[in-house]
C-alpha cells in the first residue's frame, strides 16, 4: 500500500462546477502538500499545510491530522485548472517529499 | 529572483551512453532534492544534497546513478550506461534549509526530460 493514496484517479468536470480531490496518508508528516502539474510537465506547488485549511483564490486545501486526510478544493472550475494535482507529505525525519499518484482533472467548457 | 533552473529541458540518448542533468537552486537556496517522475507514473524521490553533501539517497539507484551538489556550481545528476528504462522526466526542486523556513518547502524546477532510444 502506497504511503499516499489519492482519489479519484481521473476527474471530468464542466466548467463551472465544485471539484473536490481527496489525499490519505498513512506516516506521520511534518507538511502535507498540493501540487499542480500541466501538460508539458511543469510543477508549481499549490499549497503547503500542516494544520487547518488555506484558502488560494478559488483554490481551498483542508487537513484533518487526526484522520490523517486532506482534500483540495476547487470552486467555480474552469477550463484552465485542467492539470494534474498531486498530493505529497514530508515526513519528520526527513525533508524530501513522497508523492501520491495524482488525479488528472478535465474540466470541459 | 530566477526559479530552479534546469538544463537540458530535453536530453536524448542512446543506450549505453551517459546522462548528465543540472539542476541550479533558487538563489540562497542550499538544499536540492531530485526526482523522478516514470512514464504514466508518479514522481518518486531519489536523492537529497546539501552543499557538497549527500544527505538522504535512499531513492536512488544503487548502480550507475551518482548526484553531487558541489560548493560551487548546480547540482549534477548522472546516470551512467543509460538503458531504456531511464527514460523518464527528472525533477530537481530547492529548498533554503532548515533553518528558518518551513520544514517541506520546496520550489520545482521545470525538469529535464530524457528519452533512451
Amino acid at each position: 500500500k502506497n504511503e499516499v493514496e489519492q482519489s479519484p484517479q481521473n476527474l471530468t468536470a464542466q466548467e463551472g462546477e465544485f471539484i473536490t480531490i481527496n489525499c490519505s496518508y498513512s506516516v506521520g508528516i511534518s507538511a502535507l502538500h498540493w501540487l499542480q502539474q500541466h501538460p508539458g510537465g511543469g510543477i508549481v506547488s499549490l499549497f503547503m499545510l500542516s494544520s487547518g485549511k488555506k484558502k488560494h483564490g478559488r483554490l481551498i486545501a483542508t487537513i484533518n491530522i487526526q484522520e490523517k486526510h486532506s482534500s483540495l478544493h476547487i470552486t467555480a472550475s474552469h477550463p484552465r485548472d485542467s492539470a494534474v494535482y498531486i498530493c505529497a507529505v514530508s515526513s519528520y525525519n526527513n525533508n524530501d517529499m513522497r508523492f501520491g499518484a495524482g488525479t488528472r482533472l478535465t474540466v470541459k467548457p | 529572483n530566477a526559479g530552479v533552473m534546469q538544463n537540458p529541458r530535453h536530453l536524448v540518448r542512446r543506450r549505453g551512453q551517459e546522462a548528465r542533468l543540472r539542476c541550479s537552486p533558487m538563489k540562497g537556496h542550499s538544499h536540492v532534492y531530485w526526482y523522478r517522475q516514470l512514464p504514466e507514473e508518479g514522481l518518486k524521490f531519489m536523492v537529497y544534497l546539501q552543499k557538497e553533501n549527500i544527505i538522504d539517497e535512499s531513492g536512488m539507484p544503487k548502480e550507475r546513478f551518482s548526484a553531487e551538489f558541489p560548493k560551487e556550481g548546480p547540482s549534477i545528476l548522472r546516470i551512467q550506461q543509460v538503458v531504456r528504462g531511464d527514460s523518464a522526466a527528472y525533477f530537481c526542486a530547492s529548498s533554503p534549509g532548515l533553518a528558518g523556513v518551513m520544514v517541506g518547502e520546496q520550489y520545482f524546477g521545470p525538469g529535464t526530460r530524457l528519452t533512451v532510444t
